[in-house]
């Protein structure tokens, strides 16, 4: 089946500094992506649509210019989450339909555990 | 929008108990209705799926059936292992708008022996 890979799983960065997070499908096209973060204990919050070729659609309340979002291919999108602090510190997920699927399944990838220190 | 409401937890069962979390939507136009668990420390895992009303989806004994005429899609497995401990999500999307997985707020399920 169709997968998507993050990465990295685990990263911890000091306050300050920039980190990127991968999302990679492996097998499949994906024109579109979707990032969401998760707080301990909480929901899964969208937090961008990545589009492939254009500009990310941030969701009201997502600092579009903390979270850079860029998806330079049809199999990457990468989230930049600049002069991180430590409420920062989230599980970010992505997610990708598959382009040429007419089915309605959404792949998510493994989650990216950020921790600002 | 498009919203999910959960029933809030935590869900405290015994093992081979019987279990229902309730779900219900909102949505404008015909989502597509999943179910996701999330053990401790892991992502979502897919748990089961309908994709119109009266279908029903089920895996590892878990069941819910898209309802349309009450906009629910109540989760149910007639007997939780201690296994099944984990955080449920209930969640919609629109395909067909190419809109993001919108989730409930996630139900606790503790199973104890």
């Amino acid at each position: 089946g169709a997968v998507v890979s993050q990465h990295p799983s685990w990263v911890i960065c000091k306050s300050g500094t920039s980190v990127k997070i991968e999302c990679r499908s492996l097998d499949f096209q994906a024109t579109t992506m979707f990032w969401y973060r998760q707080f301990p204990k909480q929901s899964l919050m969208l937090m961008a649509t990545s589009n492939e070729g254009s500009k990310a659609t941030y969701e009201q309340g997502v600092e579009k210019d903390k979270f850079l979002i860029n998806h330079a291919s049809l199999t990457l999108s990468t989230l930049t989450v600049t002069s991180a602090h430590p409420e920062d510190s989230s599980f970010y997920i992505c997610s990708a339909y598959p382009d040429r699927s007419s089915g309605n399944t959404i792949y998510f990838g493994e989650g990216s555990w950020l921790t600002v220190v | 929008g498009d919203s999910v409401t959960q029933m809030e937890g935590p869900v405290t069962l015994s093992e081979e108990a019987f279990l229902t979390i309730n779900c219900t939507y909102t949505a404008t136009g015909y989502p597509s209705l999943f179910w996701y668990v999330q053990y401790p420390g892991e992502g979502l895992q897919l748990l089961l799926k309908a994709t119109k009303a009266d279908d029903k989806g089920s895996n590892k004994g878990f069941e819910a059936t898209y309802r349309k005429e009450t906009t629910s899609f109540h989760l149910e497995k007639g007997s939780v292992q201690v296994s099944d401990s984990a955080v449920y999500f209930c969640a919609l999307s629109d395909r067909q708008a190419g809109t993001a997985l919108i989730f409930g707020k996630g139900t606790t399920l503790s199973v104890s022996s």
